[in-house]
Formats: C-alpha cells, structure tokens, sequence
C-alpha cells in the first residue's frame, strides 16, 4: 500500500531534549516536505526536499533541522525543543515528474514540548 | 510572498442547502489544490486543479479555477452530513505549498 508513514505518532517532551520524528515514503516520490499545524494557522511549511541530499527551508524553519539521505526518509530535527514547537507535525510527499505536485501526507505527529 | 486566503473560516449549513467556499491567493502560481481534513486524521486531496478554467467534481463537490482573479471555489451541492470536515486550498509551484487556515464546515441535520 502507498503511504507515508511516521513515527511517533505522539510525543511528549520535555524542554532542551533532542527529539527526531522520522518520515518514510515508499512511492519513490522525489519531494518531500514537513509542515506544522496550529489553530488557526492552517498548515505552515517549515522544510522541503527536492532530492536526495537537496533541502531547502520553507516558512517556519527555526528551530528545526532535516536531513535527506535517502529517497525514502526524511526525518525532522529538534536540536532543542521548546513550548512553542507544541504542535501537530505532517509529512508530506510527491512526485515531480508528472508535472504536478499532488502531496501525500502522513498520519501526523502529535508533539508536546513541557 | 505568497499568501492565500480562505474564507469563510467557519460555516454551519442545513443538510440540502448549496454553499460555496473561497479561495484567493495573492500571486501567480501553477497549481491549486484542495484538500480534506477530518478531526484527529490527515490531510485527504480531494482536487488539483492545473489551469484557467479547470473545473473538477466529484460528488456533491465541485472545485474551480480562475487563474486571472487569482481565485479558487469550492461548491457544495445539497450538503449531507459526512461533508463535515476541515477545507483547505493550497497554492503553489513544485517546491513551495502555501495553506489557507481552513474552512471549518459542520453540516446539521
């Protein structure tokens, strides 16, 4: 089945401690992207990869770190969380070469920072 | 800068009736999309749309596009219940995708 899965799907944390929240595809898809979801913000793009080891930062990047290694994954950094990374956390992907973008998009990670 | 703006954000309607959420987004772009949430789950596409013009539906919904007013439409025809969820346009080109903040639809029997 295609998706995108990630992992955890909740998590509680407590201020300054290093978290990852891992991101896996198995489309093939070259893009890949993470987004954090708020009350009243919608959905804000916070990194983005185009390819293999080609990141790029999107909206809302500080504080956050990614890394693409590998097609597949694309795991989402917090060096040092803090209160305000509080928030609902997606993954998405996509192919380019059809022309269009359609995302995909993960089950969502939950995130509590205290 | 690219902005997109949704309204409205939130909208309760009787099951049967007809409305319409607006998508406006504030440059020129490639492509739109329209995307479902349902509380607690992900995001679920429900359109892309390509070009001036295009019109896509499916169901009891059916998604728009005028590229020279910069403006996107979703229309409800005769509202059930299961519509009930969270609506979001997105705008963008192939690296970056812009989120309106939602419309929140909540159909009542």
């Amino acid at each position: 089945e295609a998706q995108v899965t990630q992992n955890p799907r909740y998590l509680i944390t407590v201020t300054g401690k290093k978290l990852t929240v891992t991101c896996s595809q198995n489309m093939n898809h070259e893009y890949m992207s993470w987004y954090r979801q708020d009350p009243g913000l919608g959905l804000r793009q916070i990194y983005y990869s185009m390819n293999v080891e080609a990141t790029d930062k999107g909206d809302v990047p500080e504080g956050y770190k990614v890394s693409r290694k590998e097609k597949r994954n694309f795991p989402l950094i917090l060096e040092s969380p803090s209160p305000n990374q509080t928030s609902l956390y997606f993954c998405a992907s996509s192919p380019v070469d059809r022309g269009y973008t359609e995302a995909f998009f993960g089950q969502g990670t939950r995130l509590t920072v205290v | 800068e690219l902005k997109v703006e949704q309204n409205p954000l939130f909208l309760s309607m009787q099951e049967g009736k007809n409305y319409t959420i607006y998508c406006n987004y504030s440059t020129t772009s490639d492509r739109l999309y329209w995307y479902r949430q349902d509380p607690g789950k992900s995001l679920e596409s429900l359109f892309v749309l390509l070009s001036n013009g295009a019109v896509k539906q499916e169901g009891r919904l059916m998604a728009s596009l005028d590229t020279k007013a910069r403006l996107s439409t979703l229309h409800i025809t005769a509202a059930v219940h299961d519509l009930s969820a969270t609506y979001f346009c997105a705008v963008g080109g192939s690296e970056k995708l812009v989120f309106g903040k939602g419309t929140k639809l909540t159909v009542n029997p």
